[in-house]
């Protein structure tokens, strides 16, 4: 059962545009929802984190966006650069008020074109 | 971020051999620890999770007297792929937290490549 879908698979965007990568989930006891890059060869790292009482939350070139209601969520990267170039997963967990485990999108093969 | 070391990065063994994984955390006590798998162009799957000092918790489908999960202390869990098979080749992550904390934090990652 995929309980985080994630979307698209792969994106291409040139050097200086707009990324976005959409979830959704089906879990409403998920409150707690990463973003993790993962660059071959390597373990994922946590990007920026959000919490379903905000609806945004923004780290530098990074934006995540948050609809409860609509159990949905996105990524968006602001003037992509070649570096961003990586895998992308979102997550979803119900591990804010205890240690709970990590339930993956299937993740979006970033590329940024210079 | 909290350091999470993984060992080894690479290993091939031979079919029918066993290979033992490790997962120390560096500058945290990790009470809890998530083995994940995860193969080429996909997504990280769970395989199980482990207190310390409590036996793992394994996802169904996961063979637990393959994949032997040790969680002794609260800086060291280790997996142990026992009578390794081509097919259990596949890249292993490890991921480490403490009580109260949310964020997870992920250890290297393991190719094992089984001959």
């Amino acid at each position: 059962q995929q309980q985080v879908k994630q979307s698209p698979q792969s994106l291409i965007v040139q050097k200086g545009g707009i990324s976005i990568i959409n979830c959704a989930y089906e879990n409403t006891a998920f409150d707690y929802f990463p973003w993790y890059q993962q660059f071959p060869g390597k373990g994922p790292a946590l990007l920026i984190a959000i919490r379903p009482d905000v609806s945004e939350k923004k780290e530098g070139r990074f934006t995540i966006s948050f609809n409860k209601s609509a159990k949905q969520f996105s990524l968006h990267i602001m003037d992509s650069q070649p570096g961003d170039s990586a895998t992308y997963f979102c997550a979803a967990s119900s591990g804010y008020s205890s240690a709970s485990k990590i339930i993956f999108g299937s993740g979006t093969r970033l590329s940024i074109r210079p | 971020g909290a350091v999470v070391s993984q060992h080894p990065s690479w290993v091939i063994c031979k079919s029918g051999t066993s290979v033992k994984i490790e997962c120390r955390s560096l500058d945290f006590q990790a009470t809890t620890m998530f083995w994940y798998r995860q193969f080429p162009k996909q997504s990280l799957m769970l395989m199980a999770t482990s207190n310390e000092g409590s036996k793992a918790t394994y996802e169904q489908g996961v063979e637990k007297d393959k994949f032997l999960i040790n969680h002794a202390s609260l800086t060291l869990s280790t997996l142990t792929v026992t009578s390794a098979h081509p097919e259990d080749s596949s890249f292993y992550i490890c991921s480490g937290l403490w009580t109260g904390n949310t964020e997870a934090f992920f250890g290297q990652g393991t190719r094992l490549t089984v001959v």
